[in-house]
């Protein structure tokens, strides 16, 4: 059964650091593209970053280019995000999916719980 | 980056009913199409690939179709566990760009 769980979220300052990780399992981890979804409270969902398979070409959005990372460790089956100088605007729900294939142009098939990043004084 | 333009944002609808939902893509994206339903204070289901697939354990009310550049997600016998918001997503091409949602509701 495949198995994503994210962690490492919480209550930060504006401008402070956060690294949300999700540790993966029932799958063969390090065949496929991983990627990184937010909500905002209320709001739709929106694709924040990509990974390819041994994590040395990775795809943003422009909102995050700069202050997102998003890495891996396929030896611990783990998928990171680290986010940098957070912003309020950056509050939202994290959600880490499987891609379905090796490529970058395949769907999500399977999402993780959820972690809540809230961005606050 | 690709726009998908999904709607209605709403809809209620009785048990029993079919209901279709559609998202236009702003160019061509192939079949590169799929639909995920969420319920609430849960992550995104898989309900579509390709835009025609069904996805492993989805019932076969749910269907897919698609015309040029414009994608619809029916619901056939509509059922209280349908409750949830339907979203579209692209992944032709990064920015990966979903709908901004269709909330459906059971009359």
């Amino acid at each position: 059964e495949v198995q994503l769980v994210e962690s490492g979220g919480g209550l930060v300052q504006p401008g402070r650091s956060l690294k949300l990780s999700c540790a993966a399992s029932g799958f063969t981890y390090s065949n496929y593209v991983m990627a990184w979804v937010r909500q905002a409270p209320t709001k739709g969902l929106e694709w924040v970053a990509s990974i390819s398979t041994g994590g040395g070409n990775t795809y943003y959005r422009d909102s995050v280019k700069g202050r997102f990372t998003i890495s891996r460790d396929n030896a611990k089956n783990t998928l990171y995000l680290q986010i940098d100088s957070l912003r309020s605007e950056d509050t939202a729900t994290y959600y880490c999916a499987k891609v379905k294939g090796p490529n970058w142009d395949y769907y999500f098939d399977y999402w993780g719980q959820g972690v809540m990043v809230t961005v606050s004084s | 980056d690709i726009q998908m333009t999904q709607s209605p944002a709403s809809l209620s609808a009785s048990l029993e009913e079919i209901v279709t939902i559609t998202c236009q893509a702003s160019q061509d994206i192939g079949n590169y199409l799929s639909w995920y339903q969420q319920k609430p204070g849960k992550s995104p289901q898989l309900l579509i690939h390709s835009a025609t697939s069904l996805a492993d354990g989805v019932p076969s009310r749910f269907s897919g179709s698609r015309s040029g550049t414009q994608y619809s997600l029916k619901i056939n016998r509509l059922q209280v566990e349908d409750t949830g918001i339907y979203y579209c997503l692209q992944h032709y091409s990064a920015p990966f760009t979903f709908g901004s949602g269709t909330k459906l509701e059971i009359k």
